[in-house]
């Protein structure tokens, strides 16, 4: 296992489709967390799944996004009627339930055009 | 709300240079703390991990200190090199049960010349 793996790497999409993205975490970390981060700022944390439950969203999570985590291993991200505004790096973590220490993929560069 | 402040925001050194990067934070109840390097469009790369109790980490040229009383840790690069070139961020966790639930700074943009 060479880490966590997001795919596509990158993504242009007209405004209004929907775009879903997939993350792949380390196969024995059981914590997966999704990130968003615009140019400039740092990571912002949208949500979290411990196993196939989510925990915890973000107020960031509008009612466009929906995140799932069948089964507990990897995720998806699933925007809705894309605007300009989503356009950003996503970024997947992981972690071991017994660690602290989060581990990143190399992000989903999404452009709304 | 915990917020993460990282000073300065950009930093051009020369090459051999000594140099600290500063990261406060708001509230001192922060449990852990991790300094990460991003290159242009890539994803975030760990450098070190201060645990709850743990003061400071050391990794080859680099060396991570906590002060949680004064709401700041640093990270120091000895001898810097032009591969240090890269944002360099720095995350707050706010408890042990959501490890990769972090507060993210800014980040300081390096550049190390040759």
């Amino acid at each position: 296992d060479t880490g966590v793996s997001q795919n596509p790497r990158h993504k242009i999409t007209k405004r209004g489709q929907n775009v879903t993205f997939r993350c792949d975490p380390i196969s024995e970390h059981n914590r997966l967390y999704w990130y968003r981060q615009t140019l400039g700022q740092g990571p912002e944390f949208l949500t979290y799944f411990q196993n196939e439950a989510q925990l915890e969203k973000s107020r960031l999570l509008s009612d466009r996004f929906s995140a799932e985590r069948p089964k507990g291993s990897f995720s998806t991200l699933e925007i809705q009627r894309t605007e300009q505004g989503d356009s950003a790096m996503y970024l997947c973590a992981s972690s071991h339930r017994d660690e602290v220490e989060a581990f990143f993929g190399q992000g989903t560069r999404l452009t709304v055009v | 709300k915990q917020e993460v402040t990282q000073i300065p925001a950009a930093l051009s050194v020369p090459e051999g240079e000594n140099l600290v990067l500063n990261c406060s934070f708001t509230d001192s109840a922060i449990y852990n703390l991790q300094w990460f390097r991003q290159d242009p469009g890539k994803g975030l790369t760990s450098l070190l991990l201060i645990q709850s109790s743990q003061r400071e980490q050391t990794s080859g040229r680099l060396n991570a200190s906590l002060d949680k009383s004064s709401g700041r840790s640093t990270l120091y690069i000895a001898a810097s090199q032009p591969g240090d070139s890269a944002t360099y961020l720095c995350a707050g966790g706010e408890s042990y049960n959501q490890g990769g639930k972090l507060i993210f700074g800014q980040g300081t943009e390096l550049s190390v010349k040759p």
